[in-house]
């Protein structure tokens, strides 16, 4: 079953911050978010691993609650190139998963000047 | 460094046609292989997975069917395209650590895939 990701769309000004969620009803082993633009391949953002943790760089950082089997990704002072569509992918917890990841319906970011 | 290769980048083939979509990956070994499949404006659908020459595991029952004959290769095919099986095509590979757990998923350029 995949994740599920809200809001659907965002559409956001220059500066402007952004959260996009995703949520699992399975326990998770990690969760990976990745940026894709029209007509490319998806770009790997970052990996959160079990433990709660929360990883970032320059100003783009994620959250992953394990507890609530929920992740936030967070988008801060946004800028023109940050637009796109964002996809969270789960990998389950147990070990028997091979490796695959299971992507939410995908949010649509729009950055505007 | 590992690199990911896929092709063709677009291809427009008739209803009833037959497909043959490859991907070959460098600079790793025995890495597990992915599948993925995008509709127009929406996500990614695991199509098929290989952990190991020869072994393919379905994910949706479909027109369509996988087969991995060398280590780092992977190809998607179909005797019998139908309309529904325009999209965007992406094959991925991961490097796995213990537990089958692991690394990022490392996504090829994609083919464009339009049956008409």
């Amino acid at each position: 079953q995949q994740p599920v990701q809200s809001p659907q769309a965002v559409i956001l000004r220059e500066g402007e911050d952004a959260v996009i969620n995703c949520s699992s009803s399975k326990a998770l082993y990690s969760v990976h978010w990745y940026r894709q633009k029209h007509g490319e391949a998806p770009v790997f953002l970052m990996i959160l691993l079990k433990g709660g943790e929360q990883k970032g760089h320059d100003k783009i950082s994620a959250s992953f609650n394990e507890k609530k089997q929920q992740s936030s990704l967070y988008l801060t002072a946004s800028q023109l190139s940050y637009s796109g569509t964002y996809f969270c992918g789960t990998e389950d917890a147990g070990g028997t998963s091979y490796g695959k990841l299971t992507f939410g319906q995908g949010t649509i970011l729009t950055v505007h000047p | 460094s590992q690199t990911i290769h896929q092709w063709p980048a677009t291809l427009v083939q008739p209803v009833g046609s037959p497909l043959s979509l490859e991907c070959t990956v460098e600079g790793t070994s025995n890495p597990n292989l992915y599948w993925y499949r995008q509709a127009a404006g929406r996500g990614l659908q695991l199509l098929f997975y290989s952990v190991g020459i020869g072994q393919i595991s379905s994910e949706v029952p479909q027109n369509l069917s996988a087969s991995r004959p060398q280590d780092r290769q992977f190809i998607l095919s179909s005797k019998k395209l139908l309309l529904s099986d325009s999209g965007f095509y992406l094959c991925a590979w991961r490097e796995l650590r213990f537990l089958g757990l692991g690394e990022k998923l490392f996504f090829g350029s994609g083919t464009q895939l339009s049956v008409l």
